[in-house]
């Protein structure tokens, strides 16, 4: 009954490789995010969408695409993967994605490995 | 910029001491803050958030003071336990409320 999961929970793949990373929520959210965790330990938002609607997109390569098929899911593909994308990707949501007034729950996150 | 936390510093605490984790941030116009914990191995978890119209706001066993004068927020934590090892983050929504800005955590560990 986890409330919002993320597969694979480890990825180790080689450089130029194309990888995805599924992240889905159980519930019932209509905002979810995807952060990035580098290796000491900064946390920054990458995206966020909210009812399949893209609604941030920092400034991140061209490289990694968000898509989100259902509100319940939003999976993230990299092209191209270079070793600077080694890093723990969160996935996350909230109800409405008014975060002065509720709470974001997050994933156990992907631990991404580029060799 | 946006800039809220401080570089990654290490808090080590005995077992039934209080700890305290500090964080400044840049925004003066914030006035939404919010504590997460980070266990290992795990996602960032809500603990306690506090608005700028609050000084201080209380939960079980964690107090957030708020000094909007100097920019600083500090987490305390009552009678630690070794279940409370782990990174904090402060972070920050921004102004438009639909974005969470992390500070970039201290990490606590309790020695029992």
């Amino acid at each position: 009954d986890t409330a919002v999961s993320q597969t694979p929970k480890y990825l180790v793949t080689q450089m130029g490789n194309d990888k995805s990373i599924k992240c889905e929520q159980n519930l019932g959210h209509d905002t979810m995010y995807w952060y990035k965790q580098d290796s000491k330990k900064f946390l920054k938002i990458m995206f966020s969408y909210n009812n399949k609607e893209l609604i941030i997109n920092e400034t991140v390569p061209n490289r990694f695409s968000p898509k989100s098929p259902d509100k319940a899911h939003l999976n993230l593909h990299i092209n191209s993967l270079e070793l600077g994308d080694s890093a723990v990707y969160f996935c996350a949501s909230s109800p409405s994605g008014n975060l002065r007034s509720e709470t974001q729950y997050f994933g156990p996150g992907t631990r991404l490995l580029v060799l | 910029g946006e800039s809220v936390g401080l570089h990654l510093p290490t808090l080590s605490v005995q077992e039934g001491d209080n700890s305290i984790i500090n964080c400044a941030y840049s925004n003066s116009a914030s006035d939404y803050f919010i504590w997460y914990k980070q266990e290992s191995g795990k996602g960032p978890q809500f603990i306690i958030d506090i608005r700028s119209n609050m000084d201080k706001r209380q939960g079980q066993r964690v107090t957030v003071l708020l000094n909007k004068t100097v920019k600083h927020l500090s987490l305390q934590i009552a009678a630690t336990q070794p279940g409370d090892s782990a990174v904090y983050f402060c972070a920050e929504i921004n102004t438009g409320g639909f974005k969470t800005i992390f500070g970039a955590g201290t990490r606590l560990f309790v020695k029992a």
